[in-house]
Formats: C-alpha cells, sequence, structure tokens
C-alpha cells in the first residue's frame, strides 16, 4: 500500500488564484480529514469526511471548499487564495470507529505559499 | 475532547530513556489518549494509542495513572532520529484529533 499521498508537494500561487491540492488513499478507510499546520503551531482540522458522499466542517473551513466522490480522493479546493492560507496542509484517513480504527494515518504534506 | 497540557520542550541524552509527560485531568471514561509524532514538517506519525492499561509496542510504552489524568510515553532508548515533536491527544467518538503545540524533544549525542 502506499498509504496517503498527496499532490503537489509544494506550490506558490498568487493572491486570488485558485487551486486543488489532491489526497488519496489506498487503504479503503472511510474516514478522510484536511488539516492546516501554521509555522509553529499544532494541527488545525478544516473538512472531513465520513464516507464517499458525506463532507463536513472542521476548526477552521473558511476559504476552503471538499468533495469526495470516492473513497478513495478527498481534494481541498481553494477558490480565492489569500496570504492567510499560506501554511503546510496535510491529509489523513482512518478505517472507522472502533478503538484502534480510530488511529489516523497522515499524508507527507502539501507546502502552499500565497504572495 | 479533553485538552492536553505537555511542556513545549525536553532534552535527552542519546541511549537513554525519553519519558515524555502529559496532563488531561479532564478526561472522560471513554476517552482514548493518542501519542503521535512529527519529525522535520513531515506528516505525523501515530506511535501509540490507550485507553486505561499501559501499553507498549515496537516504537514506545505508554504509561497512564490509574485516575487516568495523566500519562508518560516512555521512549526506551532515544536515538537522534527521535528528535521531533511530540503530540498527546485525548479523543473520544469526535471525528477530529484535536493537535496542540507539543512537547519538542531534542537527543543530544
Amino acid at each position: 500500500n502506499a498509504g496517503v499521498t498527496q499532490t503537489p508537494k509544494f506550490r506558490i500561487l498568487k493572491i486570488g488564484q485558485s487551486m486543488t491540492l489532491q489526497c488519496t488513499q489506498d487503504m479503503n478507510h472511510n474516514y478522510m480529514y484536511w488539516y492546516r499546520q501554521d509555522p509553529g503551531m499544532g494541527l488545525k482540522l478544516i473538512y472531513y469526511s465520513v464516507g464517499a458522499g458525506i463532507t463536513d466542517k472542521g476548526e477552521v473551513p473558511n476559504g476552503y471548499n471538499v468533495s469526495r466522490s470516492t473513497t478513495e480522493d478527498f481534494p481541498l479546493r481553494l477558490e480565492l487564495a489569500a496570504p492567510s492560507q499560506t501554511s503546510v496542509y496535510f491529509c489523513a484517513s482512518r478505517p472507522g470507529l472502533a478503538g484502534a480504527e480510530k488511529t489516523q494515518y497522515f499524508g507527507p504534506g502539501t507546502r502552499l505559499l500565497v504572495l | 475532547d479533553a485538552k492536553t497540557t505537555q511542556p513545549p520542550s525536553m532534552d535527552c541524552a542519546e541511549g537513554r530513556a525519553a519519558n515524555l509527560p502529559c496532563n488531561h485531568s479532564t478526561i472522560s471514561g471513554n476517552e482514548y489518549v493518542y501519542w503521535y509524532r512529527q519529525i522535520h514538517s513531515q506528516g505525523p506519525q501515530y506511535i501509540i494509542h490507550g485507553l486505561k492499561n499501559n501499553e507498549t509496542n515496537e516504537m514506545a510504552s505508554l504509561i497512564i495513572t490509574e485516575d487516568r489524568k495523566s500519562s508518560t510515553l516512555i521512549l526506551p532508548h532515544a536515538t537522534l532520529r527521535d528528535t521531533a515533536v511530540y503530540y498527546c491527544i485525548v479523543r473520544g467518538n469526535n471525528n477530529d484529533m484535536r493537535f496542540g503545540a507539543g512537547t519538542r524533544l531534542t537527543v543530544k549525542p
């Protein structure tokens, strides 16, 4: 298994541009997550999904959109990039609800710089 | 989910045990304690988790006090590659995992 993969690794955007951060997992996990991490800080949840066709907001959803058309993919969309969205973005997934299945597995991250 | 408190930084000599404390005094009965680490801006890596009993795996041991208000992550023989930020997280059935600032562990030769 490749686990959780993210593309691109690094991107520079101009203010007002849009882009999609890709996340794919090959572990058949139901739950998927998007986090952002600002320098020196912990991770903050942007959006999550409990299965294909179902998404919900996390702690900091403003300025982002997500979709979950398949179990494997969970893209994150930035419509109008702002400097405040400069951050490292991590995607994660986990199998289910009980015990060890709550363990989340993280991708390598996408570093985004908005100028 | 209960809030956790960790020291911002710790040092450890290479080859010695690293003991990382975490306070979670408001933990409730169905909440698990999870530990993750993040090495140099890579994605967080799962280490271990537990509910009541002490746990051990190939990476670390987790000691949870009897009242469950605190826990300690033990890396038995720290190496330079264990230098990272370690996060203690308490979670129940919510769908997110709240990461705080963690403890920056520096293993020194």
